[in-house]
């Protein structure tokens, strides 16, 4: 059973289009987050959720918009996708923020 | 708030030799000091930890060292295999706060055969 699970693992659209990558834990944590990898590999945070609510939300252009339906899930919406969004995009998921983080598999987002 | 520096940002050794990546933290609060390791196409996985209690732990050929004085910790991988390639991440975090962990900027390592 894989333990944190994001969809779809490729995604490739137009500039302007809207898409969403779904991120499911099975794990019973209690945090969730997102973070996007650029080309230098670098993990930057964009969203911390806690029970469904919203702890961090780092300087992200708000045409990313999280939304956590259960603590179990926690899915990322993109409108007007640019080609600066084109990276990898992971959830991870813990018991609490600062310890046990386990990661997703990453979504590659291509925009063309 | 925490800023955690990793050096080299890559590295390449040959197979059999002995790699070392090196974190300097700025948070002297920081207690918790783990290492992730991302395969080519997966996330990244936890592969040792360190609290600031102790100054060395070991898990065969890993090996994390940390010097609480210094603010800085070190990935020690000896006689490296080519499945050792990927990219490692250190990170930092007071534990039992409600920070997050972060993390350095990324190792790429390079086992070469």
């Amino acid at each position: 059973d894989t333990a944190v699970s994001q969809t779809p693992k490729y995604l490739v659209t137009q500039m302007g289009n809207d898409k969403s990558i779904k991120c499911e834990q099975n794990l019973g944590h209690d945090t969730m987050y997102w973070y996007k990898q650029d080309s230098k590999k670098f993990l930057k945070i964009m969203f911390s959720y806690n029970n469904k609510e919203l702890i961090i939300n780092e300087t992200v252009p708000n045409r990313f918009s999280p939304k956590s339906p259960d603590k179990a899930h926690l899915n990322l919406h993109i409108n007007s996708l640019e080609l600066g969004d084109s990276a990898v995009y992971f959830c991870a998921s813990s018991q609490r923020p600062d310890y046990g983080y386990t990661f997703g598999s990453g979504t590659r987002l291509t925009v063309v | 708030g925490e800023n955690v520096e990793q050096h080299p940002s890559t590295l390449s050794v040959q197979e059999g030799d002995s790699a070392v990546i090196k974190c300097t933290y700025s948070d002297s609060a920081s207690n918790y000091f783990p290492w992730y390791k991302q395969e080519l196409g997966k996330g990244p996985q936890l592969i040792i930890d360190i609290r600031s209690n102790v100054g060395e732990k070991k898990d065969q050929r890993i090996a994390v060292t940390l010097n609480k004085t210094a603010k800085h910790f070190s990935l020690h991988i000896t006689e490296t295999q080519p499945e050792d390639s990927a990219v490692y991440f250190c990170a930092a975090s007071i534990e039992g706060s409600a920070r997050q962990l972060t993390f350095g900027s990324g190792t790429q390592l390079t086992v070469l055969p």
